[in-house]
């Protein structure tokens, strides 16, 4: 079973700060994601990537598979970014898709 | 990028009544869907895989005659707590694999928060 950490779980910065969140996985994986959830709930994929580097306006993520470990860097950060972050990982092998999720990170952005 | 919703996005009911939980795939055709259900401040817990045309996948302690799960149809997959109780009450989430041989991914929807009496 792949065993996901997140760190770190709580995370306060000033506006316009650049934010990294980390995540690290103790099994081969095929592919990552990176969501986001709000207060109230709902669920925002932000990245799908099994290699490299990927970039969405102010939010990069990459990934290193021989250390098996990602990142989610958020440059310019803003209020509106608030939310939960999640990990999730996509073991190796296998025809199905379940996901292994870490406990999250909880990212506070102040004026 | 894809889209799937959920319908109802809230629903409060009284204990011991049944609801059911639309999950669609909007733009793409899925084969496979799957529930989740996540408690206050706790991450994602998979409850059961839903394969379009066969029966649900249920994981270990997800009672299937308590969270019944139909996948009809390549776009929608309903989800009916039966006989619900307040410790029923959670966020329900469901996700759709696109999967186009080159591509393959899964897409979350927005929820459904249960809240029974």
């Amino acid at each position: 079973k792949n065993e996901v950490e997140q760190s770190p779980q709580n995370l306060t910065a000033q506006e316009g700060e650049f934010i990294t969140i980390n995540c690290s996985y103790s099994v081969g994986i095929s592919a990552l994601h990176w969501l986001q959830q709000h207060p109230g709930g709902g669920i925002v994929s932000l990245f799908m990537l099994s290699s490299g580097k990927k970039k969405h306006g102010r939010l990069i993520a990459t990934i290193n598979i021989q250390e098996k470990h990602s990142s989610l860097h958020i440059t310019a950060s803003h209020p509106r970014d608030s939310a939960v972050y999640i990990c999730a990982v996509r073991n190796s092998g296998g025809s199905n898709y379940k996901l292994t999720f870490g406990k999250g990170t909880l990212l506070t952005v102040n004026p | 990028g894809a889209v799937v919703s959920q319908h109802p996005s809230r629903v409060i009911c009284k204990s011991g009544t049944s609801v059911k939980i639309e999950c669609r795939s909007l733009d793409f055709q899925a084969t496979t869907m799957f529930w989740y259900r996540q408690f206050p401040k706790k991450s994602l817990m998979l409850m059961a895989t839903s394969n379009e045309g066969s029966k649900a996948t249920y994981e270990q302690g997800v009672e299937k005659d308590k969270f019944l799960i139909n996948h009809a149809s390549l776009t929608l997959s309903t989800l009916t707590v039966t006989s619900a109780h307040p410790e029923d009450s959670s966020f329900y989430i469901c996700s759709a694999r696109d999967f186009k041989g080159v591509s393959d991914t899964q897409y979350f929807g927005p929820g459904t928060r249960l809240t029974v009496l």
